[in-house]
């Protein structure tokens, strides 16, 4: 119940293509998920967060697209670049005490093609 | 947001020794998380950081492996004690405010080899 399942584990897009990763939960007491964007030799990164009180929140190229009754999200990121290569992970957390940590997916390794 | 400053970023270590890995942010955070990255794996938790009491350890990891201090709101070491080779990894801190849902972020982390 504390999983937080992504797919797919790589990913190969051409530039100016979408790139979609996708999480899902079973806990239903998540209600933060956010995704994180690692380059080598750095930590993540925090992308872009969404609540379950909106299905989807875009800022610039990337949007979380959020289904609630499936207990899924996903990213997308519009025309994609090569500098966006690197490794994405989704996170989900809950309200269990302020400030808890997050539990994240197993990582999506982006390759985009110039 | 928080600038997290880890040491050291990598070290080599031998089989049986223990090593220390600071972590400094520099602006009072609630809360400081301390996690694992394996190679080309995800982030597991180790324990949270709590100022002033022993830290909480998530399943599987324990405080005799991974001792944990946080003396104030800005500062936390981790140990990895009695070394072995399945302990290469890279180890991460993180912090992040009590506010509900907000962001938390990581250092560069520590990327350790043991032999």
């Amino acid at each position: 119940q504390q999983q937080v399942k992504q797919s797919p584990q790589s990913l190969i897009v051409q530039k100016g293509g979408i790139s979609i990763i996708n999480c899902a939960y079973e806990n239903t007491a998540f209600d933060y998920f956010p995704w994180y964007q690692q380059f080598p030799g750095k930590g993540p990164a925090l992308l872009i967060a969404i609540r379950p009180d909106v299905s989807e929140k875009k800022e610039g190229r990337f949007t979380i697209s959020f289904n609630k009754s499936a207990k899924q999200f996903s990213l997308h990121i519009m025309d994609s670049q090569p500098g966006d290569s690197a490794t994405y992970f989704c996170a989900a957390s809950f309200r269990g005490g302020a400030g808890t940590a997050l539990i994240f997916g197993k990582g999506t390794t982006l390759s985009v093609s110039s | 947001s928080a600038v997290i400053s880890q040491k050291p970023s990598r070290d080599i270590c031998q089989r049986g020794t223990s090593l220390t890995i600071q972590c400094q942010v520099d602006s009072q955070v609630t809360m400081m998380f301390w996690y694992r990255q394996q190679p080309g794996q995800s982030l597991t938790l180790i324990a949270t950081a709590n100022q002033g009491s022993e830290a909480t350890y998530e399943s599987g990891f324990v405080i005799d492996k991974f001792p944990i201090s946080r003396p104030n709101l800005t500062f936390s070491t981790l140990t990895v004690s009695n070394m072995s080779p399945e302990d290469s990894s890279i180890y991460l801190c993180s912090v992040r405010d009590r506010e509900y849902n907000s962001p938390l972020h990581f250092g560069n982390g520590t990327r350790l080899t043991v032999t």
